[in-house]
């Protein structure tokens, strides 16, 4: 079945360093969403990527789909303590619409 | 605009038993999905109702079923539990088109411990 593996699982990074995080499908995805959850939390959608080699920006967070559509990233620039989460990307393919499938996410942890 | 709601929030079970789970959507979403999440596998897919049929379903037992009513609140119940189904288990809705994802609302989530 469908895999979705997310690189790097931890990430430590002081308080303005820059996070990336990476996100690589066995399969091609129809489309991509990216989800934070913070300790305690649940998971809070971010961005939903669609097309092939689509960017899309908020604020400090850079999201890219590549072109084949098995691949993504999430970039996000000068870090603050409110970023502290774990990141999640999840895709879908086919026509299995309604079904997402995780990566393992990357816990972001930033030192003041 | 009221979020999901699940309940109950916090759950301790017995080997064996089973437990039904609950989780209301936001007004107007049709789509419910369930997920399982654990440290050790993380966020797992164990199925997906829209307009009370089951659309998608993950690789999960048998011991897992849901269902969804006409108001689109769903229930998954777990028989003869195990220790492994210690888990917290989110319930997500979401406006889903029939060709289309969209963005996924997640409840709190139940806390179930097996014991």
């Amino acid at each position: 079945g469908q895999q979705v593996m997310q690189i790097p699982q931890y990430q430590h990074v002081q308080e303005g360093e820059d996070f990336t995080t990476y996100c690589n499908s066995s399969t091609t995805l129809s489309n991509i969403q990216w989800y934070k959850q913070r300790p305690g939390g649940h998971p809070v959608f971010l961005i939903q990527l669609v097309k092939s080699g689509e960017v899309k920006k908020q604020k400090r967070l850079t999201f890219q789909f590549g072109e084949a559509k098995k691949n993504s990233s999430l970039h996000i620039t000068a870090t603050q303590t409110t970023d502290v989460g774990t990141y999640f990307c999840a895709g879908s393919s086919g026509t299995s619409y309604g079904k997402l499938t995780f990566g393992q996410g990357t816990i972001l942890t930033v030192h003041p | 605009k009221a979020g999901v709601t699940q309940t109950p929030r916090y759950l301790i079970k017995t080997r064996g038993q089973q437990v039904t789970l609950s989780c209301s959507p936001i007004s107007g979403h049709r789509s419910v999905s369930w997920y399982q999440q654990t440290p050790g596998q993380g966020l797992q897919f164990l199925f997906e109702y829209f307009s009370e049929t089951q659309r998608n379903k993950g690789n999960f037992p048998g011991r897992f079923s849901g269902r969804q009513f006409s108001n689109s609140r769903s229930e998954m119940n777990v028989s003869t539990l195990e220790l492994g189904d210690s888990a917290l288990y989110l319930c997500a809705s979401s406006l889903r088109q029939d060709s289309m994802n969209t963005e996924a609302f997640f409840g709190q989530g139940t806390r179930l411990t097996v014991v």
